[in-house]
């Protein structure tokens, strides 16, 4: 059974940093991409990053470019997410899911989330 | 940005009844729309992708039609697990973007 686990979320000061951590299990983690998309509270659904299945190619939404980063370890299965220079608007719950590219453009698994607060 | 404006944002319905959601693109998308569904939890599942696919065990009461850029997913008769809220998101063009979301609640 596929499982991602997020960790690592919480309150935080604008401008500090967090880190995000996804847990990935019941899949071959190396061979899939990976992606976070984050929910605003009471908003829609929005992309905020994917990284290829050998973490050689990252791609990011305009808003977060130069302040996150996505990173991964096939070897422990992990998928990150560095957030710097945090704002308010970043609150938002974000999710890790597995980013299908081939043939179509899909989320096909999510994790249950985890809450990021930026406020002082 | 493609924007995807989903109608209604919210609509009440009752088991067993039919109901369509909404989904337009502010430029064609060629077919490159997916629908999730997300539970009062959080917890979200894919349900079909490239317009009319369904996800595996995905139940065939789901189904999604559309072209250029308007598109609707189908439910053809509401089970109790059904009410929840229903996001489309288009693959056209980087970034990916996602629909306001329509929320099923029961009448």
């Amino acid at each position: 059974e596929v499982q991602l686990v997020e960790s690592g979320g919480g309150l935080v000061q604008p401008g500090r940093s967090m880190k995000l951590s996804c847990a990935a299990s019941g899949f071959t983690f190396n061979n899939y991409d990976m992606a976070w998309v984050c929910q605003a509270p009471k908003k829609g659904l929005e992309w905020v990053a994917t990284i290829s299945y050998d973490g050689s190619s990252t791609y990011y939404r305009d808003s977060v470019k130069g302040r996150f980063t996505i990173s991964r370890d096939n070897a422990k299965s992990t998928l990150y997410l560095q957030m710097d220079s945090l704002r308010s608007e970043d609150t938002a719950t974000y999710y890790c899911a597995r980013h299908l590219r081939i043939i179509t453009d899909y989320f096909d698994y999510w994790g249950q989330g985890v809450m990021v607060t930026v406020s002082s | 940005d493609i924007q995807m404006t989903q109608t209604p944002s919210s609509m009440p319905a009752s088991l067993g009844e039919r109901v369509t959601i909404s989904c337009r693109a502010s430029q064609g998308i060629s077919n490159y729309l997916n629908w999730y569904q997300q539970k009062p939890d959080g917890t979200i599942k894919p349900l079909i992708y490239y317009t009319s696919n369904l996800q595996s065990g995905v139940p065939s009461r789901f189904s999604g039609s559309g072209s250029g850029t308007d598109y609707s997913l189908t439910i053809s008769s509401l089970e109790p697990e059904d009410f929840a809220m229903y996001y489309c998101q288009q693959y056209d063009s980087s970034p990916l973007t996602f629909g306001s979301g329509t929320k099923l609640e029961i009448k």
